[in-house]
């Protein structure tokens, strides 16, 4: 499949632990960010999200964390599963704007 | 997948050749995107549009054009090709995404072009 990075950040946990993927955002002024999971060879999926009027949110398997004064994202990911190796990256959207602002990603590898 | 669909899939062409991709959506969605991935600089936004014939620049404009003469469709056309074009492209739309309604990006499959 394609290489979305040749140079990512890596983190590698066993089968059945928790994860925790960081991630920093760049504007003081973002009001909403994204995690997407990004599989080998195809496209970014949305995995669960969170307004800045928030500090967490909680999905299947998945909590958000939002901490707006050091301008930090996280992402848990509770008894990982084989199926969670991929390239998880965050995205901010700044107020007002209709775009987004992509991280680089850093990629999960789950060890049997 | 919010029903994204993109053609083709994987193409080859050479220096100096046109070349266009198209985006399908069958949702109606207003807003489409083009974003091309690339190691070590993750999604960068090409062109957007927020509906049909309304279309602005991204981050990476130069050496692209879109068009969005229907709603389900928009293309994004290399005019002459280079090598360094060579990339993954990916289309996206705007759709309902968590809390409260805020609306979000959905990706293609994306469509993988080697530039000669």
């Amino acid at each position: 499949g394609e290489s979305v990075g040749l140079h990512l950040p890596t983190l590698s946990v066993q089968e059945g632990d928790n994860s925790i993927i960081n991630c920093a955002y760049s504007n003081s002024a973002s009001d909403y960010f994204i995690w997407y999971k990004q599989e080998s060879g195809k496209g970014p999926q949305f995995i669960i999200d969170i307004r800045s009027n928030m500090d967490k949110r909680q999905g299947q398997r998945v909590t958000v964390l939002l901490n707006k004064t050091v301008k930090h994202l996280s992402l848990q990911i509770a008894a990982t599963q084989p199926g969670d190796s991929a390239v998880y990256f965050c995205a901010e959207r700044v107020q007002g704007a209709q775009k987004l602002v992509f991280g680089q990603g850093t990629r999960l590898t789950i060890n049997p | 997948d919010a029903g994204i669909t993109q053609s083709p899939r994987h193409k080859v062409t050479e220096t100096g050749t046109p070349v266009t991709l198209r985006c399908h959506q069958t949702e109606n969605h207003r807003y489409m995107y083009w974003y091309r991935q690339d190691p070590g600089h993750g999604l960068r936004l090409i062109h957007y549009s927020y509906g049909v014939k309304d279309t602005d620049k991204g981050e990476v404009s130069d050496g692209y054009s879109v068009s969005r003469s229907k709603t389900e469709d928009f293309l994004l056309t290399l005019e002459s090709a280079t090598s360094s074009q060579t990339s993954v492209y990916f289309c996206a739309i705007r759709g309902r995404g968590g809390p409260g309604g805020t609306d979000t990006q959905y990706f293609g499959p994306g469509t993988r072009l080697t530039v000669l």
